[in-house]
């Protein structure tokens, strides 16, 4: 497709219980962003991609979390051992270019997982 | 302190009138870019316009324009004939370019728009 697409959209988990968020960037994007948006609040960022190298995690809130993008294109999101507080909707971003090409780096978002954890 | 600050949580307008979405930001950085966006019930965030600190006018994008008022540190949106569609969540943000980060929110205002 021509965005950027997230699966699954929703994602019920039992506290404790490990889970994985895929994200499908716009082809040939180098740049990709992870977010994390609690109910009623914006996006907080998690962690920046470019190409394959994870440049920044900074934002990934504790060690459960973990995230790749192994060739460079697709990535995922791990969480393990989900807690409650890490119910929220991640949204997944990606731009053309680099994020230090430029301070217009325009993101283009997915739909988002909206992730629940019981 | 909050980098980008949006004090009104929801707004009403009624159809073809314009309104105005407050938004201000805090940096010392003397490059930086702000950024709209619209996140309808769908969740999907979309692109709406974008402002950097050096360029000279107010950006414009169809029905969107951007109030930059840089000494005040202010980044109005502006939508003009407004349209049902318009409904949804509008985020502000902001990129500071010696800080190298990904894009800061604000926590946004929700936009209703009747008939």
């Amino acid at each position: 497709g021509a965005g950027v697409s997230q699966s699954p959209r929703y994602k019920v988990a039992k506290r404790g219980q490990d889970v994985a968020l895929r994200c499908d960037p716009i082809s040939g994007h180098v740049s990709l962003f992870w977010y994390q948006q609690a109910l009623g609040q914006g996006p907080e960022f998690l962690t920046y991609f470019q190409n394959e190298a994870q440049l920044d995690k900074s934002g990934l809130p504790s060690d459960r979390f973990f995230a790749e993008r192994p060739e460079g294109s697709v990535s995922t999101l791990k969480i393990q051992r989900t807690q409650q507080e890490d119910s929220a909707v991640y949204l997944c971003a990606s731009s053309l270019k680099p994020l230090g090409d430029t301070v217009k780096n325009i993101q283009y978002f997915g739909a988002g997982t909206r992730l629940s954890v019981l | 302190a909050q980098k980008i600050t949006q004090t009104q949580p929801g707004m009403f307008v009624q159809e073809k009138e314009a309104v105005t979405l407050d938004c201000t930001y805090d940096t010392s950085d003397p490059s930086y870019g702000l950024f709209w966006y619209k996140q309808p019930s769908s969740g999907e965030m979309i692109f709406l316009i974008y402002q950097g600190s050096y360029d000279q006018q107010n950006a414009t994008e169809g029905r969107y324009s951007l109030n930059f008022q840089k000494a005040r540190k202010s980044a109005n949106l502006v939508i003009s004939a407004s349209q049902l569609g318009d409904s949804a969540m509008y985020f502000c943000a902001m990129r500071e370019n010696q800080a190298g980060t990904a894009l800061i929110f604000g926590k946004g205002t929700t936009l209703s728009v009747s008939s």
